[in-house]
């Protein structure tokens, strides 16, 4: 079964500094990957996705692949107060029936 | 905009008595869940529903039940609620298109006393 782990639970980073959040899952046959971010009080809403190794930027966010290494990233640029947040990783190997696997999560807290 | 709604927002409940969540999304996706979201557990997967009465369980099934009569329509019924089933409940469905993404509801806080 599809193992999804993050890392680090928490991180605290000063406003306009860089947050790095680090993902890793289990089955090689892992296809489509997805980062979700969920402010309190709100459900999880969809950040990026990336399918391709490599790098894929959107705005401030940069997300990682690397399928040999079982590994994906998140990079939030010039973090802002707003980006505070929990953020979880979301692995799919394609198989209709199961849809994505969820991390636990990385808890994102930007200051002043 | 695609949008998945949730009701009630909030509910308080004795233990023992019988819950009804209530899901509903506007985008006529077939695949439907529901999750339960504890604090330090994540996103824990209770039952899919991948159209109308075809539903499967998920990772934590038991104490729970779900009813899809209509695509746009899933409901979660806790039959005698039990204190440990105290959390947020978070409704999702799962567009068409093969990438896998899914569209959260606002979730339900749940309470049973």
């Amino acid at each position: 079964q599809q193992k999804v782990q993050q890392s680090p639970e928490s991180l605290i980073v000063p406003e306009g500094g860089m947050a790095s959040l680090n993902c890793t899952f289990s089955d090689r046959n892992s296809q489509y990957f997805w980062w979700y971010r969920q402010h309190s009080g709100e459900g999880p809403k969809a950040l990026m996705s990336i399918f391709s190794n490599g790098d894929k930027k959107e705005g401030r966010f940069t997300a990682h692949l690397n399928k040999a290494s079982l590994y994906v990233s998140l990079h939030i640029k010039d973090s802002q107060p707003s980006d505070s947040a929990l953020y979880f990783c979301a692995v799919s190997i394609g198989n209709y029936a199961q849809g994505l696997t969820f991390g636990l999560g990385t808890r994102v807290s930007v200051f002043p | 905009d695609m949008k998945v709604t949730q009701m009630p927002r909030y509910l308080i409940k004795r233990m023992g008595e019988n819950v009804l969540l209530e899901c509903g999304q506007d985008m006529s996706h077939e695949t439907m869940y529901w999750y339960r979201q504890d604090p330090g557990l994540g996103l824990q997967l209770i039952y899919i529903s991948y159209d109308v009465d075809s539903n499967s369980e998920g990772d934590i099934p038991k104490g729970y039940r779900v009813s899809r009569k209509k695509r746009e329509h899933f409901s979660l019924i806790l039959d005698s609620a039990k204190t440990n089933q105290t959390s947020v409940y978070f409704c999702a469905s799962r567009g068409q298109e093969s990438s896998y993404e899914q569209y959260f509801g606002p979730g339900t806080r749940l309470t049973v006393l």
